[in-house]
Protein backbone atom coordinates (compact mmCIF):
# COMPACT_ATOMS: atom_id res chain seq x y z
CA UNK A 1 0.00 0.00 0.00
CA UNK A 2 1.50 3.60 -0.74
CA UNK A 3 1.24 5.68 2.22
CA UNK A 4 3.11 8.41 4.13
CA UNK A 5 3.50 9.31 7.55
CA UNK A 6 4.76 12.08 9.49
CA UNK A 7 4.66 10.92 12.96
CA UNK A 8 4.37 14.68 14.52
CA UNK A 9 1.53 16.78 14.33
CA UNK A 10 3.47 19.74 16.18
CA UNK A 11 6.76 20.85 16.68
CA UNK A 12 7.57 23.69 18.07
CA UNK A 13 11.20 25.85 18.20
CA UNK A 14 12.56 28.74 18.98
CA UNK A 15 14.29 30.77 16.20
CA UNK A 16 17.42 30.20 15.05
CA UNK A 17 17.01 26.40 16.27
CA UNK A 18 17.39 23.50 13.50
CA UNK A 19 14.74 22.26 11.95
CA UNK A 20 13.76 18.43 11.23
CA UNK A 21 10.09 17.77 10.32
CA UNK A 22 9.91 13.69 9.56
CA UNK A 23 7.98 12.16 6.55
CA UNK A 24 8.24 8.67 5.86
CA UNK A 25 6.61 6.34 3.23
CA UNK A 26 5.59 2.95 1.95
CA UNK A 27 5.52 2.77 -1.97
CA UNK A 28 6.75 -0.45 -3.86
CA UNK A 29 8.79 1.81 -6.86
CA UNK A 30 10.26 5.12 -7.54
CA UNK A 31 8.55 7.61 -5.72
CA UNK A 32 8.05 10.77 -6.27
CA UNK A 33 8.22 13.22 -2.88
CA UNK A 34 7.22 16.41 -2.51
CA UNK A 35 7.00 18.99 0.42
CA UNK A 36 3.99 21.25 0.49
CA UNK A 37 3.17 24.49 2.86
CA UNK A 38 0.35 25.94 3.68
CA UNK A 39 0.65 29.12 5.84
CA UNK A 40 -2.16 31.04 7.86
CA UNK A 41 -5.21 31.46 5.45
CA UNK A 42 -3.26 30.85 2.29
CA UNK A 43 -3.77 27.72 -0.09
CA UNK A 44 -1.28 24.97 -0.55
CA UNK A 45 2.24 25.52 -2.40
CA UNK A 46 4.50 23.61 -3.69
CA UNK A 47 8.02 24.02 -1.11
CA UNK A 48 10.48 21.79 -2.86
CA UNK A 49 10.63 18.16 -5.07
CA UNK A 50 12.90 16.16 -4.16
CA UNK A 51 13.50 15.22 -7.80
CA UNK A 52 14.78 19.06 -8.36
CA UNK A 53 17.13 18.40 -5.23
CA UNK A 54 17.13 22.57 -4.82
CA UNK A 55 16.82 24.70 -1.70
CA UNK A 56 13.70 26.56 -1.10
CA UNK A 57 13.36 29.09 2.17
CA UNK A 58 16.39 27.32 3.31
CA UNK A 59 14.57 23.66 3.73
CA UNK A 60 16.27 21.09 1.73
CA UNK A 61 15.24 17.30 1.82
CA UNK A 62 16.86 14.21 1.02
CA UNK A 63 15.19 11.57 -0.24
CA UNK A 64 16.66 8.19 1.70
CA UNK A 65 15.48 5.32 0.06
CA UNK A 66 17.22 2.44 2.29
CA UNK A 67 15.27 4.33 4.81
CA UNK A 68 12.25 5.42 2.95
CA UNK A 69 12.26 8.73 4.59
CA UNK A 70 12.14 12.24 2.99
CA UNK A 71 12.91 14.35 6.19
CA UNK A 72 12.68 18.35 5.42
CA UNK A 73 15.67 20.19 7.33
CA UNK A 74 16.26 23.59 7.71
CA UNK A 75 19.38 24.41 9.95
CA UNK A 76 18.05 28.11 11.50
CA UNK A 77 14.17 28.18 11.86
CA UNK A 78 12.53 31.71 11.07
CA UNK A 79 9.44 32.70 12.66
CA UNK A 80 7.99 33.35 9.20
CA UNK A 81 8.65 29.44 8.77
CA UNK A 82 5.55 28.42 10.92
CA UNK A 83 2.92 26.85 8.99
CA UNK A 84 1.21 23.32 8.17
CA UNK A 85 3.63 21.04 6.35
CA UNK A 86 2.76 18.26 4.40
CA UNK A 87 4.74 15.56 2.97
CA UNK A 88 2.87 13.83 -0.30
CA UNK A 89 4.19 11.10 -2.70
CA UNK A 90 2.58 10.28 -6.07
CA UNK A 91 1.03 7.64 -6.54
CA UNK A 92 1.81 4.59 -9.18
CA UNK A 93 0.03 4.48 -12.45
CA UNK A 94 0.87 7.59 -14.02
CA UNK A 95 -2.71 9.51 -12.37
CA UNK A 96 -0.70 12.40 -11.21
CA UNK A 97 -2.75 11.32 -7.65
CA UNK A 98 -0.63 12.78 -4.89
CA UNK A 99 -0.82 10.98 -1.32
CA UNK A 100 -0.54 13.36 1.61
CA UNK A 101 0.88 12.56 4.82
CA UNK A 102 -1.15 14.09 8.11
CA UNK A 103 0.99 17.24 8.68
CA UNK A 104 2.78 18.96 11.15
CA UNK A 105 2.57 22.52 12.71
CA UNK A 106 5.85 23.62 12.44
CA UNK A 107 5.22 26.46 15.25
CA UNK A 108 8.82 28.65 15.55
CA UNK A 109 8.55 30.80 18.80
CA UNK A 110 10.74 34.42 18.90
CA UNK B 1 2.79 31.55 -12.32
CA UNK B 2 -0.09 28.71 -12.26
CA UNK B 3 -3.10 30.21 -10.27
CA UNK B 4 -6.43 28.13 -10.03
CA UNK B 5 -9.51 30.16 -8.32
CA UNK B 6 -12.34 28.89 -6.51
CA UNK B 7 -16.06 29.44 -6.60
CA UNK B 8 -17.45 30.53 -3.57
CA UNK B 9 -15.28 30.53 -1.23
CA UNK B 10 -17.47 29.62 0.95
CA UNK B 11 -21.16 28.69 1.35
CA UNK B 12 -23.49 28.07 3.56
CA UNK B 13 -27.16 26.16 2.79
CA UNK B 14 -29.84 24.31 3.65
CA UNK B 15 -30.17 20.34 4.62
CA UNK B 16 -31.08 19.07 1.16
CA UNK B 17 -29.89 21.10 -1.11
CA UNK B 18 -27.34 20.51 -4.00
CA UNK B 19 -24.20 22.55 -4.34
CA UNK B 20 -21.84 23.40 -6.90
CA UNK B 21 -18.49 24.55 -6.41
CA UNK B 22 -16.36 25.88 -9.34
CA UNK B 23 -12.87 25.40 -9.93
CA UNK B 24 -10.60 27.58 -12.96
CA UNK B 25 -7.03 27.10 -14.06
CA UNK B 26 -6.47 31.07 -15.03
CA UNK B 27 -3.61 30.93 -16.99
CA UNK B 28 -2.60 27.55 -18.16
CA UNK B 29 -4.72 24.24 -18.91
CA UNK B 30 -5.43 21.31 -17.38
CA UNK B 31 -5.79 17.98 -18.35
CA UNK B 32 -6.04 16.69 -15.10
CA UNK B 33 -7.64 18.33 -12.03
CA UNK B 34 -8.51 16.57 -8.47
CA UNK B 35 -10.49 17.17 -5.67
CA UNK B 36 -9.82 16.98 -1.99
CA UNK B 37 -11.46 17.26 1.26
CA UNK B 38 -10.13 18.74 4.53
CA UNK B 39 -11.12 18.08 7.72
CA UNK B 40 -10.38 20.81 10.72
CA UNK B 41 -6.54 20.00 11.31
CA UNK B 42 -6.75 16.93 9.39
CA UNK B 43 -5.20 16.31 6.42
CA UNK B 44 -6.10 16.13 2.53
CA UNK B 45 -8.46 13.46 1.33
CA UNK B 46 -8.49 12.86 -2.61
CA UNK B 47 -11.94 12.23 -3.26
CA UNK B 48 -11.49 12.13 -7.08
CA UNK B 49 -9.48 12.91 -10.30
CA UNK B 50 -11.19 14.67 -13.05
CA UNK B 51 -9.88 14.49 -16.61
CA UNK B 52 -11.03 16.71 -19.09
CA UNK B 53 -13.92 15.16 -21.44
CA UNK B 54 -13.94 11.72 -19.30
CA UNK B 55 -15.46 10.56 -16.20
CA UNK B 56 -13.85 11.19 -13.14
CA UNK B 57 -12.31 8.44 -10.73
CA UNK B 58 -13.64 8.21 -7.62
CA UNK B 59 -11.26 7.43 -4.66
CA UNK B 60 -12.83 4.52 -2.62
CA UNK B 61 -15.47 5.00 -0.18
CA UNK B 62 -16.48 8.43 -1.89
CA UNK B 63 -20.31 8.39 -3.44
CA UNK B 64 -19.79 9.62 -6.98
CA UNK B 65 -23.76 9.68 -7.33
CA UNK B 66 -23.14 12.28 -4.09
CA UNK B 67 -20.45 14.02 -5.31
CA UNK B 68 -20.95 14.60 -8.95
CA UNK B 69 -17.28 16.01 -10.78
CA UNK B 70 -17.73 17.70 -14.43
CA UNK B 71 -14.91 18.58 -16.08
CA UNK B 72 -16.21 20.27 -19.35
CA UNK B 73 -13.04 22.40 -20.28
CA UNK B 74 -9.20 22.48 -19.99
CA UNK B 75 -9.83 25.10 -17.65
CA UNK B 76 -13.35 24.27 -15.39
CA UNK B 77 -14.36 21.67 -13.16
CA UNK B 78 -17.25 21.37 -10.98
CA UNK B 79 -18.10 19.44 -7.95
CA UNK B 80 -21.93 19.08 -7.27
CA UNK B 81 -22.51 18.21 -3.62
CA UNK B 82 -26.05 16.31 -4.29
CA UNK B 83 -28.70 16.64 -1.51
CA UNK B 84 -26.25 18.13 0.88
CA UNK B 85 -25.98 17.25 4.95
CA UNK B 86 -24.46 18.33 7.91
CA UNK B 87 -22.10 15.55 7.62
CA UNK B 88 -20.79 17.40 4.05
CA UNK B 89 -20.32 20.22 5.96
CA UNK B 90 -16.20 20.70 4.90
CA UNK B 91 -13.18 22.51 3.22
CA UNK B 92 -13.11 21.58 -0.51
CA UNK B 93 -9.87 21.84 -2.25
CA UNK B 94 -9.49 21.60 -6.01
CA UNK B 95 -6.03 21.33 -7.77
CA UNK B 96 -4.92 21.36 -11.31
CA UNK B 97 -1.65 19.80 -12.93
CA UNK B 98 -0.20 20.68 -16.24
CA UNK B 99 -1.44 18.88 -19.25
CA UNK B 100 0.64 16.18 -20.47
CA UNK B 101 2.97 16.04 -17.65
CA UNK B 102 2.95 13.42 -14.93
CA UNK B 103 4.74 14.34 -11.69
CA UNK B 104 4.43 18.01 -12.75
CA UNK B 105 3.27 20.42 -9.56
CA UNK B 106 0.12 20.33 -9.06
CA UNK B 107 -1.34 23.76 -8.02
CA UNK B 108 -3.61 24.22 -5.29
CA UNK B 109 -6.78 26.18 -5.55
CA UNK B 110 -8.15 28.49 -2.17
CA UNK B 111 -10.73 26.20 -0.78
CA UNK B 112 -14.19 26.32 -0.72
CA UNK B 113 -15.80 25.76 3.18
CA UNK B 114 -19.14 24.35 2.69
CA UNK B 115 -21.45 24.43 6.00
CA UNK B 116 -24.63 22.88 5.76
CA UNK B 117 -27.18 23.42 8.70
Amino acid sequence: AQRVTQPEKLLSVFKGAPVELKCNYSYSGSPELFWYVQYSRQRLQLLLRHISRESIKGFTADLNKGETSFHLKKPFAQEEDSAMYYCALIGSGNTGKLIFGQGTTLQVKP
Amino acid sequence: GAVVSQHPSWVICKSGTSVKIECRSLDFQATTMFWYRQFPKQSLMLMATSNEGSKATYEQGVEKDKFLINHASLTLSTLTVTSAHPEDSSFYICSAGLAGRKGETQYFGPGTRLLVL
